[in-house]
């Protein structure tokens, strides 16, 4: 079955850090350019993060440059987000998502994680 | 950075009807990399549409997707009552990878 689970969300302090992780099975994660993106409650979708196969390129949004760092394991099929100096704003459910690829072209985000929760709050 | 908006932000419609989604870039979209995701409460979002106007694996033809460079549509050709939720667009060509503000299709 293919799928992404994600993992690591949780209750965290301003200022403080968490991981999430991604777990991919089902197609082939090393070949995948990868992407994080998030909803704040009762908001709209956001991007946050971006990463290709090999790593060689990563991207991420203005509002997180400089605290969170988009990372993969192939060997382990993971994908990571590193989240430093969280702030309340910050506060959203966190999705990994995989950028698909028909005939060489790109064709959207295919296949979406169940979500993991990250609350900052003192 | 590539700004979406999304018009309306809700509609009303009854089941059996027509819709037409709009979605307008701030600049070119490249290569048409467009894409159209539906959300239910509760659930991560679900590709419909990419590069415009090719449906996602296993999309009833009821969905259709068309446009380029700032111009884009979502068209369901007959709402089934499954289909009320809300839809995003998305520009994946120009990184960052921006989502419009959603239209939120609700059961009149």
């Amino acid at each position: 079955e293919v799928q992404l689970v994600e993992s690591g969300g949780g209750l965290v302090k301003p200022g403080g850090s968490l991981r999430l992780s991604c777990a991919a099975s089902g197609f082939i994660f090393s070949s995948s350019t990868m992407n994080w993106v998030r909803q704040a409650p009762g908001k709209g979708l956001e991007w946050v993060s971006s990463i290709t196969a090999s790593s060689f390129d990563t991207y991420s949004a203005d509002s997180v440059k400089g605290r969170f760092v988009i990372s993969r394991d192939n060997a382990r099929n993971s994908l990571y987000l590193q989240m430093d100096s969280l702030r309340t704003e910050d506060t959203a459910v966190y999705y990994c998502a995989r950028l698909a690829a028909v005939g060489g072209l790109r064709a959207g985000f295919d296949i979406w994680g169940q979500g993991t929760m990250v609350a900052v709050s003192s | 950075e590539i700004v979406l908006t999304q018009s309306p932000g809700t509609l009303s419609l009854s089941p059996g009807e027509r819709v037409t989604l709009s979605c307008r870039a701030s600049q070119s979209v490249v290569s048409r990399y467009l894409a159209w995701y539906q959300q239910k409460p509760g659930l991560a979002p679900r590709l419909l549409i990419y590069g415009a106007s090719n449906r996602a694996t296993g999309l009833p033809d009821r969905f259709s997707g068309s446009g380029s460079g700032t111009d884009f549509t979502l068209t369901i050709s007959r709402l089934e009552p499954e289909d009320f939720a809300v839809y995003y667009c998305q520009q994946y060509g120009t990184s960052p990878y921006t989502f419009g503000q959603g239209t939120t299709l609700e059961i009149k």
